[in-house]
């Protein structure tokens, strides 16, 4: 089993859905949790991070993180055609005092007008 | 400010040959990452530099491949000789401790295709 495990899709949705992006983990160890978005032939964008659980919202986006269930959830409000990308989860916990990412496989998400 | 810079963006090679892509990462960033990226197991990391020392190479996946880093400006993974299974999107990626914890900074990757 992989320490990160996301589904990597197609998830196809109209423009103006609500989308929903999830990942589930295996290591307690996690605290900083991050989604980046990544655009056709160019590097990931960190787009939000949260740290321990709870929610954080910035704008259109809301992230949301259950340490109990080892799941955490992107949520996409009023979905635009810009918004087309792939989506990495990745997490992070102090290895010998440097934090290191482990990266989801992604959700590529296709919003059609 | 210029981003994280990596080169060439494209290279195809044929099985046997030497490899380099190189990264320039951004300027006062003390940590420098190699991911690599493919549909199957998305990105992995395969090697991490702080302060210019690799401190975490466990990623690299054989003895063809290597990394340095001379300067804290510059990097480079070297991939000798290259196989048809090396072919993925190489990602530099560089990063400062006083930043958020896990902010990375990604260049836009070099596409290798080895045939």
């Amino acid at each position: 089993q992989k320490e990160v495990e996301q589904d990597p899709g197609p998830l196809s949705v109209p423009e103006g859905a609500i989308v929903s992006l999830n990942c589930t983990y295996s290591n307690s160890a996690f605290q900083y949790f991050m989604w980046y978005r990544q655009y056709s032939r160019k590097g990931p964008e960190l787009l939000m991070y949260t740290y321990s659980s709870g929610n954080k919202e910035d704008g259109r986006f809301t992230a949301q993180v259950d340490k109990s269930s080892k799941y955490i959830s992107l949520f996409i409000r009023d979905s635009q055609p810009s918004d087309s990308a792939t989506y990495l989860c990745a997490m992070s916990g102090t290895t010998g005092g440097s934090y290191i990412p482990t990266f989801g496989r992604g959700t590529s998400l296709i919003v059609h007008p | 400010d210029a981003g994280v810079i990596q080169s060439p963006r494209h290279e195809v090679t044929e099985m046997g040959q030497e490899v380099t892509l190189r990264c320039k990462p951004i300027s006062g960033h003390n940590s420098l990452f190699w991911y690599r990226q493919t549909m199957m197991r998305g990105l992995e990391l395969l090697i991490y530099f702080n302060n210019n020392v690799p401190i975490d190479d466990s990623g690299m996946p054989e003895d063809r491949f290597s990394a340095k880093m001379p300067n804290a400006s510059f990097s480079t993974l070297k991939i000798q000789p290259s196989e048809p299974r090396d072919s993925a999107v190489y990602f530099c990626a560089s990063s400062s401790q006083g930043m958020s914890a896990g902010e990375l900074f990604f260049g836009e990757g070099s596409r290798l295709t080895v045939l």
